[in-house]
């Protein structure tokens, strides 16, 4: 049973446009949440992550926003460039430490010139 | 710096064999990782050390084993390799296993076992 359900394979966006990538969880005891980027060949590189205690954490260009209500997440990319294309994850911890992390299966963001 | 370092990148098995993935990081980071991503799915925690000279079980540990040689290097060995275990594996590195510490990850070997 997906517990981080990213219901997107893939999302294409118009450069200069904002990208909005989706999560959803299942789990009502995640409360911390991380989103990874991964170009093909390469590990994932941490992206940006957001605790429970608030509902918005911004950095530079990536915004991420938690409605726990909804148990939803969702990352913003504006504007978009070439470079963000992607693979994105999104993970949620529930406590505990890093071998805690389930993560979703990806969305690809591709970025149309 | 290199990072997180990963051999080999490609390996392809019988059904049988046996392996060893080697894992080397230069961050000086207590604690690694190593994961498993299958086609369409999301990472899975195979095994991880905390520091040197502990090892404990992720989420899905049938089928390996691990060995955290020192402070630098984690290895993963698939004794005898199956079908099912054919995936990109990934090692990752961080300073503790504190959640909000970053994982910094190794590009991946890519695995095919027939």
């Amino acid at each position: 049973d997906q517990q981080v359900k990213q219901n997107s394979p893939s999302l294409s966006v118009q450069e200069g446009r904002i990208s909005i990538l989706n999560c959803d969880y299942t789990n009502s005891m995640f409360d911390y949440f991380l989103w990874y980027k991964k170009y093909p060949a390469e590990g994932p590189t941490f992206l940006i992550s957001i605790s429970s205690i608030k509902d918005k954490n911004e950095d530079g260009r990536f915004t991420v926003f938690l409605n726990k209500s909804a148990k939803h997440l969702s990352l913003h990319i504006v504007p978009s460039q070439p470079g963000d294309s992607a693979v994105y994850f999104c993970a949620a911890s529930a406590g505990g430490g890093a071998d805690g992390l389930t993560f979703g299966k990806g969305t690809h963001l591709i970025i149309q010139p | 710096n290199a990072g997180v370092t990963q051999t080999p990148k490609f390996q392809v098995l019988k059904t049988g064999q046996s392996m060893t993935l080697q894992c080397a990081q230069d961050m000086n980071h207590n604690s690694m990782y190593w994961y498993r991503q299958d086609p369409g799915m999301g990472l899975r925690l195979i095994y991880y050390s905390a520091s040197e000279g502990t090892t404990d079980k992720g989420e899905v540990p049938n089928g390996y084993n691990v060995s955290r040689l020192n402070k630098r290097e984690f290895s993963l060995r698939l004794e005898s390799a199956a079908p099912s275990q054919t995936s990109v594996y990934f090692c990752a590195s961080s300073f503790s296993t504190s959640r909000t510490d970053t994982q910094y990850f190794g590009p991946g070997t890519r695995l095919t076992v027939l």
